[in-house]
């Protein structure tokens, strides 16, 4: 079956600096993938949809500044969180869709990437 | 705009039991996809079951059923022959037709007492 990728599962990084997270789909092309943010025993929420080759799509009262977003090839998105401080600690997850299949097609999760900010 | 709500935020069965997961959802779409997540302590969202709303009949996978009321907007989740392995968070999600974005529910956290 399709797999993503995401990387790094864990990361810890001091207040101030910035992290970025990859989201690679391995096996298929993806126009679009998501971005989710989840909280401890919360939901998760999306934060943007990734579209290859043009600018992202951000869902209400999320920081495009503070969360940047790069799509630049057919299997690859990136999100950077830029000058992190603890508030951004939290868990990340992308997934992904086949391109050109129809949309009832069933989307491939990463196994996401816990973010701690001392 | 779409809402999903799981009312259930714990639900617990015994091992070899069934129980049942709740969702309603609110939209004014006709086409669109329901599905349930799950999500081990491995955090990796894993596709349950998925019921198409053109669809009538309800869908099943093995020990998982759906009860899915297109009128009620209600789209719960039964589990036959509960195993140790069923223990995780539980996520009810809505997708429009046409598009890929999904709207997820609160989350049930079932655990299973053996």
């Amino acid at each position: 079956g399709a797999v993503v990728s995401q990387h790094p599962s864990r990361v810890i990084c001091k207040s101030g600096t910035s992290v970025k997270i990859e989201c690679r789909s391995l096996d298929f092309q993806a126009t679009t993938m998501f971005w989710y943010r989840q909280f401890p025993k919360k939901s998760l929420m999306l934060m943007a949809t990734s579209n290859e080759g043009s600018k992202a799509t951000y869902e209400q009262g999320v920081e495009k500044d503070k969360f940047l977003i790069n799509h630049a090839s057919l299997t690859l998105s990136t999100l950077t969180v830029t000058s992190a401080h603890p508030e951004d600690s939290s868990f990340y997850i992308c997934s992904a869709g086949r391109t050109g299949r129809l949309t009832n097609e069933k989307l491939f999760f990463g196994s996401g990437t816990q973010l701690s900010v001392l | 705009a779409q809402t999903v709500t799981q009312s259930q935020p714990e639900m617990s069965v015994q091992e070899a039991e069934t129980v049942t997961l709740s969702c309603t959802y609110d939209t004014s779409e006709s086409d669109y996809y329901l599905f349930w997540y799950k999500q081990p302590p491995s955090r990796q969202m894993i596709l349950v079951i998925r019921q198409e709303a053109y669809k009538q009949q309800n869908a099943t996978e093995n020990r998982f059923s759906v009860n899915f009321q297109k009128a009620a907007k209600s789209f719960s989740l039964k589990i036959s022959d509960s195993q140790l392995g069923d223990a995780a968070m539980y996520f009810c999600a809505y997708r429009i037709q046409g598009a890929q974005k999904l709207v997820f529910g609160q989350g049930t956290r079932l655990t299973i007492n053996p």
